[in-house]
């Protein structure tokens, strides 16, 4: 039962650098969502997809680009990596309705460094 | 998209009940309160989620007043690994991204 799994885990890149954080879930989660986590921060959204084939920005979404490649596949892409994008990425999924609530799951994170 | 308000932080000591309450005025009809709890280095985890009254697991307590307008996790005899950062939560079951803003949440320390 593996959940939502992020990859890579680590990864340091150079200014203007590009590169895409992989997520997938395997519980059949109709919702997808990327957060970063700045150190002693809390959580801010970047983008999110409601359903397959949909994606909508979060708080944070200058300088992302999302894809939803199916139900299970959520990556997000750095064009041009930048310092302020040094941070730890979180990829998150929740079920739809019912009385699931709030319920969201994480991977384990993603630390990204640009250099 | 209904805020939240916590205490930046806590401490406790091991053996002692921990109470943290959340204000969540606006909250609407459809929202459920719901908390997480982050350790270093990993993602949140769920702990609790509630409509309304009191809800309670193997962890934890939650207990919502009648207004709903405020939450309070209780956490029964703490002991230093529940040293952690809590968030509280507030949304509806939508595919979208209401209640899933997160603030700073609060930074629980527990000493021995």
């Amino acid at each position: 039962n593996a959940g939502v799994t992020q990859t890579p885990k680590f990864q340091v890149l150079k200014t203007g650098q590009s590169m895409t954080l992989q997520c997938a879930q395997d519980m059949n989660h109709n919702s997808m969502y990327w957060y970063r986590q700045d150190p002693g921060m809390g959580l801010r959204l970047i983008y999110y997809s409601a359903s397959e084939g949909t994606t909508d920005k979060g708080e944070v979404p200058n300088g992302y680009n999302v894809s939803r490649l199916n139900k299970r596949e959520f990556s997000l892409r750095l064009e041009s990596a930048a310092p302020s994008q040094t941070s730890v990425y979180f990829c998150a999924s929740r079920p739809l309705g019912g009385d699931s609530g709030n319920t969201i799951y994480f991977g384990e994170g993603s630390w990204l460094t640009v250099v | 998209l209904a805020k939240t308000t916590q205490p930046i932080s806590m401490d406790s000591y091991e053996g002692q009940e921990v109470n943290i309450t959340c204000s969540h005025n606006n909250i609407a009809t459809n929202d459920y309160i719901t908390w997480y709890q982050q350790f270093p280095s990993q993602g949140p985890r769920f702990i609790i989620q509630g409509y309304k009254t009191k809800v309670t697991n193997e962890v934890a307590s939650l207990f919502i007043p009648a207004d709903r307008k405020s939450s309070t996790l209780s956490l029964p005899r703490v002991s230093l690994s529940d040293t952690a950062v809590y968030y509280c939560l507030v949304g509806d079951s939508g595919g979208g991204a209401d209640g899933l803003t997160f603030g700073k949440g609060t930074h629980l320390i527990i000493q021995p």
